[in-house]
């Protein structure tokens, strides 16, 4: 079993400001990780996402990602957010075995003021 | 592709009443999942299916809930009777195998009155 924890429920930055979003998981096996992105009245989409290899991910719209296996993070950066990042943002890991069904984070809310 | 369908997006019913959601799969993803999202809890699964067979429906608040997947194209979750705490957002993903991500519908926002 496997959860996932998103230690920030809000986090409002100025635009052009840097931004990271914390995540951190526990799982008894090696792990995928990924990040979704949901925009308002939408599913989620798919922003990046960690299967193995450079421990550094780079995703869409100028976010990336770090996987920590010590700190069992994966924490979410961008250096320059603009009002169009303003959405909610879910951390997901799944195992490497078994039915790979992922659990979600509950969410952080990213709010970009101009 | 026109992803993953949800029908219908919004639902609008009256206590008691019988609901049902629907779902068409991404073509060739073999794995489907039903969520719920709500302020309270977050985005809760409520059941898995592969290859059209349910894996885990743990997740499924009570008897009131039922899923089915007849065929790769379709699945539906129905709430019998339905009650004012199911008022939430359904979604539907399907992916195509173990460690690729989850595609998205736009969810259905259900209200029950």
């Amino acid at each position: 079993a496997q959860s996932v924890t998103q230690l920030d429920s809000q986090v409002p930055v100025f635009e052009e400001a840097p931004v990271e979003l914390r995540c951190n998981y526990s799982s008894s096996v090696s792990v995928y990780l990924f990040w979704y992105v949901q925009y308002p009245n939408q599913g989620l989409q798919l922003l990046l996402k960690y299967l193995s290899g450079s421990t550094l991910v780079k995703g869409i719209n100028g976010f990336e990602a770090e996987f920590n296996k010590s700190q069992t993070s994966f924490h979410l950066r961008k250096p320059s957010v603009h009002i169009s990042d303003t959405a909610e943002y879910f951390c997901a890991v799944s195992g490497q075995r078994g039915s790979y069904i992922p659990t979600f984070g509950r969410g952080t809310s990213l709010i970009v003021h101009p | 592709d026109a992803g993953v369908i949800q029908s219908p997006r919004h639902e609008v019913t009256e206590m008691g009443q019988e609901v049902t959601l629907r779902c068409k799969p991404i073509s060739g993803h073999n794995s489907l999942f039903w969520y719920r999202q709500t302020m309270m809890r977050g985005l809760e699964l409520l059941i898995y299916f592969n290859n059209n067979v349910p894996i885990d429906d743990s997740g499924m608040p009570e008897d009131r809930f039922s899923a089915k997947m007849p065929n790769a194209s379709f699945s539906t979750l129905k709430i019998q009777p339905s009650e004012p705490r199911d008022s939430a957002v359904y979604f539907c993903a399907s992916s195509s195998r173990g460690n690729s991500p989850l595609h998205f519908g736009n969810g259905t926002r259900l209200t029950v009155t």
